[in-house]
């Protein structure tokens, strides 16, 4: 398999459970992103890691919980989500953080809807 | 911060004829400009960018250009066809005061090409 690929596509949860979003990239990269993208709203930079190590928090809420054990893989931990936190959320790898080549691959997303 | 702003929000056009979608920024600094191809359902999708050191780039059928003074830059796309229908994105490359690099997001804008 080749790309970014993200696992689920779809979520739906409770606001009590506890999930996990997963992303796998294949491009050998060493930059990965979470974003999310909410209707009409522009795509909200959540979290950067570079080689494996955190580099950006956009003063996303302690509900969301990232996690990158090796470059090529990148968890989102959820939990105690609200109804506003529906969106779809789209990892991302860059080969560098976009200082040189500049180009983010992304992955298909996960949408999550929150009851 | 970097703010983008893009518009129009929606856009339908006959096939054969052409689009422009316009973006401004804030920040002086942003250096690197892409545009993302978003069709439903899809994942984001490079399909051009532009660097603050030329003022146009041309890839078949799809142009930008920039404007540093007036802080704008522009996608054009001509004689279009069905399968340019999609969400189109606008980005600013902007350095952090840590020296980390983000891209800033327009909203988007929905190109629809009506056969």
């Amino acid at each position: 398999e080749t790309g970014v690929t993200q696992t689920p596509r779809h979520l739906v949860m409770g606001m009590t459970n506890k999930k996990s979003l997963k992303c796998e990239q294949h491009l050998g990269h060493n930059a990965m992103y979470w974003y999310k993208q909410s209707a009409k709203k522009p795509l909200e930079l959540m979290f950067v890691y570079n080689f494996k190590e955190q580099t950006e928090n956009n003063s996303v809420p302690s509900r969301f919980s990232p996690e990158c054990p090796n470059s090529s893989h990148l968890f989102l931990h959820l939990h105690t989500l609200q109804p506003e936190d529906s969106a779809l959320y789209l990892c991302a790898s860059s080969q560098d953080l976009l200082d040189r080549t500049g180009e983010l691959f992304f992955g298909e997303g996960s949408r999550l809807t929150v009851l | 911060g970097e703010n983008v702003e893009q518009h129009p929000s929606t856009l339908s056009v006959q096939e054969g004829d052409s689009a422009v979608i316009k973006c401004t920024y804030s920040d002086s600094a942003s250096n690197y400009f892409p545009w993302y191809k978003q069709e439903l359902g899809k994942r984001p999708q490079l399909i051009i960018d532009i660097r603050s050191n030329v003022g146009e780039k041309k890839d078949q059928r799809i142009a930008v250009t920039l404007n540093k003074t007036a802080k704008h830059f522009s996608l054009h796309i001509t004689e279009t066809q069905p399968e340019d229908s999609a969400v189109y994105f606008c980005a600013a490359r902007e350095i952090s005061g840590a020296g980390s690099y983000q891209l800033t997001f327009g909203k988007g804008t929905k190109l629809s090409v009506i056969p």
